[in-house]
């Protein structure tokens, strides 16, 4: 099955600078690679999403970089801001008996000092 | 409905009950999950529902969880004789794939689960 693995754990940056995030995934099959944002004490949302047709997707201060041939995919935020701070998880569809479950991995937890 | 909406939203129980946690997804959307969210910690796949399809029950821990859909509405997730280790949050989402031609997740506010 689809195993995600995600690093680091925790992040701390100050604000104003950038933080990354990167994922690697197992399933060769896997072409859609969301990242969601879960505030504390709420539930997960979408953030930004990117499909294996591509290799970059912006949207305002975040983007999303994807490599097939490696396997891999990262988050990169730009000029980070205090309401950033949040545990960010990113996930890979899993195309086993069924198609687009979605593994997440363990979670990036992001800390953006003032 | 306007969101996802999961009941009971708080659940105590005792080592060995049986609980069972209720979901109903966005109407119209086809495809439905469960997650298992320990504290301070990812978020576990357990089950996945899509349309008409068997489910992916791969994530299932052990035989004591079992979930169950009725056509393309409500879910329920039941953990029988419950042991301590299940206490978790227990989040539902759902999904409508073919409309926006990828699996953008709802998730409810989850069910939190306390096993004594």
């Amino acid at each position: 099955g689809e195993n995600v693995e995600q690093h680091p754990s925790t992040l701390s940056v100050q604000e104003g600078d950038s933080a990354v995030i990167k994922c690697t995934y197992s399933d060769s099959a896997s072409n859609y690679f969301p990242w969601y944002k879960q505030e504390l004490g709420k539930r997960p949302q979408l953030i930004i999403d990117i499909r294996s047709n591509v290799g970059e997707k912006k949207d305002q201060r975040i983007a999303v970089t994807l490599n097939k041939t490696a396997k891999h995919f990262s988050l990169h935020i730009t000029e980070t801001q205090p309401e950033d701070s949040a545990v960010y998880f990113c996930a890979a569809n899993h195309y086993g008996g069924s198609q687009g479950n979605l593994i997440f991995g363990k979670g990036t937890k992001l800390s953006v000092k003032p | 409905g306007a969101g996802v909406s999961q009941s009971p939203s708080n659940k105590v129980t005792e080592k060995g009950k049986d609980v069972e946690l209720r979901c109903d997804p966005i109407s119209g959307h086809t495809a439905l999950y469960w997650y298992r969210q320990r504290l301070g910690q990812g978020l576990e796949f357990l089950i996945y529902f899509q349309g008409n399809s068997a489910p992916d029950k791969s994530g299932l821990p052990s035989d004591r969880f079992s979930a169950e859909r009725t056509g393309e509405s409500v879910s329920t997730l039941t953990i029988q004789r419950t042991q301590q280790e299940d206490s978790a949050v227990y989040l539902c989402a759902s999904s409508d794939p073919h409309r926006s031609g990828a699996n953008v997740l709802t998730f409810g506010a989850g069910s939190r689960l306390t096993v004594l």
